[in-house]
């Protein structure tokens, strides 16, 4: 199993509903960041955590830290067609000095 | 992306060949890294440099060479190419290790390789 698990693995929503990724670590994390990909783009940097608790938004988006629970969700607001893509969580990991990534959610806003 | 260029963009190779992929910054940073994506796994580490002079293997360094003359510029070498390296490779960017926290890490655009 990888240490970062993210869920769902895709979701069609319609526009304008709410939905939220669930990601999960194995580890203590120590920095959770968020990015965003189009197929056939880069990755796209959207938020980073640090703290126990922190929440950040970026326009209808908001990600929150719960290191108890070695979680991090990001929520969408009155989604978009804009929206659409992947969205990707990564941890930071002090042993490797490296970013370990979830498998990404894939997410389609039918209009 | 901005500040984190890759070269080139589609690549097709015969196996057995080689080829660098490129990578430079303008942003200054220390530490620079390459990923590989694949359907299913994620991004997987493959180098790191933490800086001119200072390269590190990650999780899959096997067939891939890397060095770092300078600050901005990180290139991959592909010694002897297989299609088991067919993947999309991403270089990224940022003031300090992911390790060391605290900083944003910038992405490339993407390098996608097909060995044939």
């Amino acid at each position: 199993s990888q240490e970062l698990e993210q869920s769902p693995q895709s979701l069609i929503v319609q526009e304008g509903k709410n939905l939220t990724i669930n990601c999960t670590s194995s580890k203590t994390l120590y920095g959770l960041y968020w990015y965003k990909q189009k197929y056939g783009e880069g990755l796209i940097f959207l938020m980073m955590l640090q703290k126990g608790g922190e929440e950040k938004s970026h326009e209808k988006i908001t990600a929150k830290l719960d290191e108890k629970k070695q979680q991090s969700s990001l929520h969408i607001t009155a989604s978009q067609p804009s929206h659409a893509g992947i969205y990707l969580c990564g941890a930071a990991r002090v042993v490797g000095n490296k970013l370990v990534f979830g498998a990404g959610t894939i997410l389609r806003v039918k209009s | 992306n901005a500040g984190v260029t890759q070269t080139p963009k589609f690549q097709v190779l015969k196996t057995g060949q080689s080829m660098t992929l490129q990578c430079a910054q303008d942003m200054n940073h220390e530490y620079m890294s390459w990923y590989r994506q694949d359907p299913g796994m994620g991004l997987r580490l493959i180098h790191y440099s933490v800086g001119a002079g200072i390269t590190d293997q990650g999780e899959v360094p096997n067939g891939y060479n890397v060095s770092r003359s300078t600050t901005e510029d990180f290139p991959l070498r592909l010694l002897s190419a297989a299609p088991s390296q067919t993947s999309v490779y991403f270089c990224a960017s940022s003031r300090h290790g992911p390790g060391q926290g605290g900083n944003t890490i910038y992405f490339g655009e993407g390098s996608w390789l097909t060995v044939v």
